[in-house]
Formats: structure tokens, C-alpha cells, sequence
């Protein structure tokens, strides 16, 4: 299940369920969103994007949709692996200017 | 793809003295790099923007004495963290934005231990 902590949210999840990940951007003029994922100890691992003139994009194995009258993203992994488990960090741009990233969700996947 | 190289990895120190963190973009020019700053189990927060050849822009909150950033090339940005102090452990990641200015990549990141 998914639950909000002190810091980041958690989602858990058993190996080759989906996950779908949520974000919540501030910038209603940020025209171009990227998902990361970060592991412990290394830098930020880009891993899809979408424009604001999109609503949805797929990838292998993921899909991004962005909602702009809510100011909503969210990341759906299908088949999750346990290699999948990772921090995953939602960040908008507004015309190639500074990278604001969200607050992050912890993804736990159980073999 | 293109890589950001961030040197070093892994840096302790005493409290008092300065340390120097080095962002290599190593097979594209960067005109602008970015410096973050990380505390465990939260999210990547922006210090400053490093653009080659001018100042550094700072965020708000970011002391511009204490985090002295130069990007004197177009591959090469310091973030040297000055007088540390404990409070200024972290996990502190570059990133560097091509020429064409849509592609981003970070670096893999420094963790910064002040005793």
C-alpha cells in the first residue's frame, strides 16, 4: 500500500504487479516533465519525459500521463521488478530553465 | 549517452576546512550546470545555476560565501563548499544541460561528511 512518512511516501509493491506512482507539480506553466529514478548512493537516472502538448507517452514497460488541469503526473511501471525498487522523483521545467523536482516516492517491490 | 563525471565520490573532512567538488561533462559542452543538494530520504533541492563565464545564480537561502561556484569552461564547473561544517553533510549532485538545451544529465553525485 501506499503511505506518506515523515519525509518521502512509500509505495510497496509484489514483484510483477503494476505500480503507479504519483506527482504533483507547482508550475502551471512548466512545459516539459521528466521522471527519475534515483538509487541509494547514485545521481538521478533519467527515465521518461512528457511535453505539456502531450497527455500521455509510453516507454518500455512505462507509461507517463500528465493531467495539466490538475497539475498531475504519474509514472505506471508495469510488471514490476525487484531492480525496479528505487526512489522515483517527478521534476518540471519551464522552458529549458531550472529543473524543480517533487517531493519523491519510495518504491519497495517484494520478489 | 552523454556522462557527467563528479569527482569525488565520497569526500570526509574536518569541520573548518574548504572542500572542492568538480562537474565533468565529458563528451558534450555545457553552458550551464546546475548544483543540488540532497539530504537523506528527500528530495533534490536546487542551489544554484552555473552558467560559463559569468556568476552563479543562487537560490534563495543559498549562501553565495559559503558555496563558491566557478564554471570557467564549457566542461568543467566547482562547487567548493567553504569553512564546513557538520550541518553542511549532504549528498551534492551536478547536472549539465547540452548546447541545444533539451537534454539534461546529472552526475552520480558527492557525499560529503564533515566531522
Amino acid at each position: 500500500g501506499e503511505s506518506v512518512g515523515l519525509h518521502l511516501p512509500t509505495l510497496s509493491v509484489q514483484e510483477g504487479d503494476n505500480s503507479i506512482i504519483n506527482c504533483a507539480y507547482s508550475n502551471s506553466a512548466s512545459d516539459y516533465f521528466i521522471w527519475y529514478k534515483q538509487e541509494s548512493g547514485k545521481g538521478p537516472q533519467f527515465i521518461i519525459d512528457i511535453r505539456s502538448n502531450m497527455d500521455k507517452r509510453q516507454g518500455q514497460r512505462v507509461t507517463v500521463l500528465l493531467n495539466k488541469t490538475v497539475k498531475h503526473l504519474s509514472l505506471q511501471i508495469a510488471a514490476t521488478q525487484p531492480g525496479d525498487s528505487a526512489v522515483y522523483f517527478c521534476a518540471e521545467n519551464y522552458f529549458y530553465g531550472k529543473l524543480t523536482f517533487g517531493q519523491g516516492t519510495i518504491l519497495t517491490v517484494h520478489p | 549517452g552523454a556522462v557527467v563525471s563528479q569527482h569525488p565520490s565520497r569526500v570526509i573532512c574536518k569541520s573548518g576546512t574548504s572542500v572542492k567538488i568538480e562537474c565533468r561533462s565529458l563528451d558534450f559542452q555545457a553552458t550551464t550546470m546546475f548544483w543540488y543538494r540532497q539530504f537523506p530520504k528527500q528530495s533534490l533541492m536546487l542551489m544554484a545555476t552555473s552558467n560559463e563565464g559569468s556568476k552563479a545564480t543562487y537560490e534563495q537561502g543559498v549562501e553565495k560565501d559559503k558555496f563558491l561556484i566557478n564554471h570557467a569552461s564549457l566542461t568543467l564547473s566547482t562547487l567548493t563548499v567553504t569553512s564546513a561544517h557538520p550541518e553542511d553533510s549532504s549528498f551534492y549532485i551536478c547536472s549539465a544541460r547540452d548546447l541545444t538545451g533539451r537534454e539534461l544529465f546529472f552526475g552520480s553525485g558527492t557525499q560529503l561528511s564533515v566531522l
